[in-house]
């Protein structure tokens, strides 16, 4: 089983939608989960950090923490075509393959 | 302006020869990393250093080795012996080290091209 898994994608949403993204993690113990943004060809850019349980906003996106089912999402709200990009998952050091989101206008 | 600079951008090289990628963070961070990307596999971890003159293996440290003689600086060579070394390679650094919740900030990346 790996580390961090993600849903597979591609994810495609109209503008002005909810994209949702998923992910789940084995290491039980872990206490710090973050969720970056990679545009293609580029480097990735941390946009949200996790640590408790529950829900943590910042503008349009939300991640969602449940430490009991390993689980940990991030949804973006009023997606624009400046969303489309591919979004890593990642538990301490560990990361998903990732899921690309498209944006559609 | 902080940050952490990566270069070159862009590196070709001949099969069987070593090649240093260099890897500099002005973010007064204690810790660096060297991660590894192919299409569709994500970001996994060749070797990470909490402080300097120390490092330890990530998960595909093989053919791969390291340097930390100053905090600024943690040079990635890429040897003969790794079997598939063509790469998106990613340097990144923390405010501390393995274990606790800082979150990663990342270089732009070179990318490795070994034919």
């Amino acid at each position: 089983q790996k580390e961090v898994e993600q849903n597979s994608g591609p994810l495609s949403v109209p503008e002005g939608a909810i994209a949702s993204l998923n992910c789940t993690y084995s290491d039980r113990v872990s206490q710090s989960f973050f969720w970056y943004r990679q545009y293609s060809g580029k480097s990735p850019e941390l946009i949200m950090s996790i640590y408790s349980n529950g829900d943590k906003e910042d503008g349009r996106f939300t991640a969602q923490l449940n430490k009991a089912s390993q689980y940990v999402s991030l949804l973006i709200r009023d997606s624009q075509p400046s969303d489309s990009a591919t979004y890593l998952c990642a538990v301490k050091l560990s990361f998903g393959a990732g899921t690309t989101v498209t944006v559609r206008a | 302006d902080g940050g952490i600079t990566q270069s070159p951008k862009y590196l070709f090289r001949k099969e069987g020869q070593n090649v240093t990628l260099s890897c500099e963070q002005n973010l007064n961070h204690d810790a660096m990393y060297w991660y590894r990307q192919d299409p569709g596999q994500g970001l996994r971890l060749i070797y990470y250093s909490q402080i300097v003159n120390d490092f330890q293996k990530g998960d595909i440290a093989e053919g791969y080795s390291v340097s930390r003689e100053k905090k600024e600086s943690f040079p990635l060579t890429v040897t003969s012996a790794q079997k598939n070394p063509t790469a998106f390679y990613l340097c990144a650094s923390s405010i501390v080290g393995v274990g606790d919740n800082s979150p990663l900030h990342f270089g732009n990346g070179t990318r490795l091209t070994v034919t």
